[in-house]
């Protein structure tokens, strides 16, 4: 079965650009979630989707959002970026809906974001 | 709100070594807790969990006991091997009624260097 997919792994843009990245969950898991990881802050957590709804948000600016489609794929998009918003951002799927079963979470390897 | 401490990095120990990686929690509601294991390049791997407290998370030699007496769940191995460098984060969920949710608090994360 295949892992939990992202892209582009890596990805230059410059300040004031948008982007959009992408992810691909484990098949059959309903549940994505994105988090932004940074050496001064490490992990943080960004958007939790299930069935195409955000379930949660964490303390980001409204310059971060995401959606979830039918197939349980899931963007994130950054407007006007920052230099602050380079970063590996991480997607996790899971299979049981957010809150259920045992919690367990699948990362994908990441997207490393640069802003110069 | 939920937090998560561990021990500061980074730990530098010969093969074959004892390690402990301290970590201690503040959480609202029953956190479910974990350790993820994150090799260079890569997103993070689920290494061990524990659900409810004395429970006892397992997994390649790694072991580590959900105490809720003292709020804490330190990751322990009784001989690593150089394959075992990595940075490994200590993190909880909570779930609690009505608000079902992954969201994942982390530590900041602790960097192991074995060395031959």
């Amino acid at each position: 079965k295949a892992g939990v997919t992202q892209t582009p792994r890596y990805l230059i843009k410059t300040r004031g650009q948008q982007v959009t990245l992408s992810c691909s969950p484990i098949s059959g898991h309903r549940s994505v979630s994105w988090y932004q990881q940074t050496p001064g802050q490490g992990l943080q957590f960004l958007f939790e989707y299930f069935s195409e709804t955000q379930r949660n948000k964490g303390n980001f600016p409204g310059r971060f959002s995401g959606r979830q489609f039918s197939n349980s794929r899931s963007e994130m998009n950054v407007s006007t970026l920052e230099l602050g918003d380079s970063a590996l951002y991480l997607c996790a799927s899971s299979i049981d809906p957010p809150g259920q079963g045992h919690n367990e979470q699948f990362f994908g390897p990441g997207t490393r974001l640069t802003v110069l | 709100g939920n937090s998560v401490t561990q021990m500061e990095g980074p730990v530098t120990l010969s093969e074959e070594a004892f390690l402990t990686i301290n970590c201690t929690y503040t959480a609202t509601g029953y956190p479910s807790l974990f350790w993820y294991v994150q090799y260079p390049g890569e997103g993070l791997q689920l290494l061990l969990k524990a659900t409810k407290a004395d429970d006892k998370g397992s997994n390649k030699g790694f072991e580590a006991t959900y105490r809720k007496e003292t709020t804490s769940f330190h990751l322990e191995k009784g001989s690593v091997q150089v394959s075992d460098s990595a940075v490994y984060f200590c993190a909880l969920t909570t779930t609690y009624s009505g608000a079902g949710s992954y969201q994942l608090t982390f530590g900041k994360g602790t960097k192991l260097s074995v060395i031959p």
